[in-house]
């Protein structure tokens, strides 16, 4: 079963920041939080992932709470092309699954 | 670009009939994963080879089996298509058990 919990839907306008929140009460210290998406039709697309820091790339960032039971990814100047389904996936590091969820919808308005 | 590719994206295929979904990467990695995903669902992980080591998932039906014969190359078969095996089917790979998965378009399956 997924170890994370996560809203079934999002609105977002294009040009605004996208702020999709993910909790995992649950999760271990060894355990990683992964962020993927997958927009209609297509393969699951890999965000960005982190332990305890936050991180960020060229997609994304990925704010994970001090006590590490929750995160939040953002997406800084959401345009059309994100609306997609975001997963957050709990993962431990030596672990070769991946347990998905029901994820968030999140569309993007113009 | 290093990548996973997955042929044909569209299979049509009759009830019994057995059928090969393809799936190849150019990424040199170690790991092939297989993902089922049916309808409004979320993906869920079938089976997957650690180079040649073949780990099959608990309640992966004995329907589906699949083979790696090259790092680069692995099929996935399902001996006796039923209705209910109509899906996305997805295909990724990762360079390790700690590394990121990467996932292909997918194949979506069709069973008349």
């Amino acid at each position: 079963d997924a170890k994370t919990t996560q809203p079934p839907s999002m609105d977002c306008a294009e040009g605004r920041a996208a702020n999709l929140p993910c909790n995992h009460s649950t999760i271990s210290g060894n355990e990683y939080v992964y962020w993927y998406r997958q927009i209609h039709s297509q393969g699951p697309q890999y965000i960005i992932h982190g332990l305890k820091n936050n991180e960020t790339n060229e997609m994304a960032s990925l704010i994970i709470t001090e006590d590490r039971k929750s995160s939040t990814l953002i997406l800084p100047h959401a345009t059309l092309r994100d609306t997609a389904v975001y997963y957050c996936i709990v993962k431990e590091g030596g672990s070769e699954k991946l347990v998905f969820g029901k994820g968030t919808k999140l569309t993007v308005n113009p | 670009d290093a990548m996973v590719i997955q042929n044909p994206r569209y299979q049509v295929t009759q009830f019994g009939k057995p059928v090969t979904l393809s799936c190849s990467q150019t990424l040199n990695h170690n790991v092939m994963y297989w993902y089922q995903q049916k309808s409004s669902q979320a993906p869920k992980l079938l089976f997957h080879y650690y180079d040649k080591d073949f780990n099959n998932e608990a309640d992966t039906p004995d329907n589906f089996q699949s083979r790696r014969p090259n790092t680069s190359f692995c099929f996935l078969d399902i001996r006796s298509p039923g209705l209910g095996d109509a899906a996305m089917y997805l295909c990724a790979t990762s360079g390790g058990y700690q590394e990121t998965q990467y996932f292909g378009p997918g194949t979506r399956l069709l069973v008349l």
